[in-house]
């Protein structure tokens, strides 16, 4: 069945730069987009943006620090964020997106903490 | 940028039907999905293109959209669909998420 399975839960000062994995299994992962999405504690969901076939799509708010890649080879997406704030603390989630518009998300990922702490 | 309004909470007793909806400026000419969070948990979709059940969710999970407003309906709810539901479209430019709607099975 497909699966998208994530990196582990990060601690990150301030400033710095995490970047998070999704390893993707049960499909051709190059008839698919990724998308990222985020949740901080307690508040709803919030999408960062999708990658497809090498094109990338990012949400306003973050393209200035946000950056999606993957390896083709290994069927995994990957996501940097940088210049970590506090308010970038939550849950990240990668998504198995449809990979144009209407963007309907199946499966998600299980998501990754990233705790920015100083 | 396009913004969707859900209530907070929805309550509704075991049996009954839930409806929780999903408003947005002739949201009819989106295509809406579902998914649905229990606590600690990812979301699951459990209906895209306003009305079509992904493989794996039960029909007592169903949807529409008119006018504007998109709403998803629960028949038969049980305890175990108590969780947090989320509506989504695309605008053209962006993912849009509604801010989420409790349900509580009472």
């Amino acid at each position: 069945q497909v699966q998208l399975v994530q990196s582990g839960a990060e601690v990150k000062k301030p400033g710095a730069s995490v970047r998070v994995s999704c390893k993707t299994s049960g499909y051709t992962f190059t008839t698919s987009g990724i998308s990222w999405v985020r949740q901080a504690p307690g508040q709803g969901l919030e999408w960062m943006g999708w990658i497809y076939n090498g094109n990338t799509k990012y949400a306003q708010k973050f393209q200035d620090r946000f950056t999606m890649t993957t390896d083709t080879s290994t069927s995994t997406a990957y996501m940097e964020l940088r210049s970590l704030r506090s308010d970038d603390t939550a849950v990240y989630y990668c998504a198995k997106d449809l990979g144009r518009p209407p963007h309907w998300f199946d499966p998600w990922g299980q998501g990754t903490l990233v705790t920015v702490f100083s | 940028s396009y913004v969707l309004t859900q209530p907070p909470s929805v309550s509704v007793a075991p049996g009954q039907t839930a409806r929780i909806p999903c408003g947005g400026n002739n949201i009819r000419y989106k295509s809406v999905h579902w998914s649905q969070q229990k606590a600690g948990q990812a979301p699951v979709l459990v209906i895209y293109d306003d009305s079509v059940q992904p493989s794996g969710i039960p029909e007592r999970f169903s949807g529409s959209n008119s006018g504007n407003t998109a709403t998803l309906i629960i028949s038969s709810v049980e305890a175990g669909d108590e969780a947090d539901y989320y509506c989504q479209v695309w605008d053209g430019d962006s993912v849009v998420f509604g801010g989420g709607t409790k349900l509580t099975v009472l």
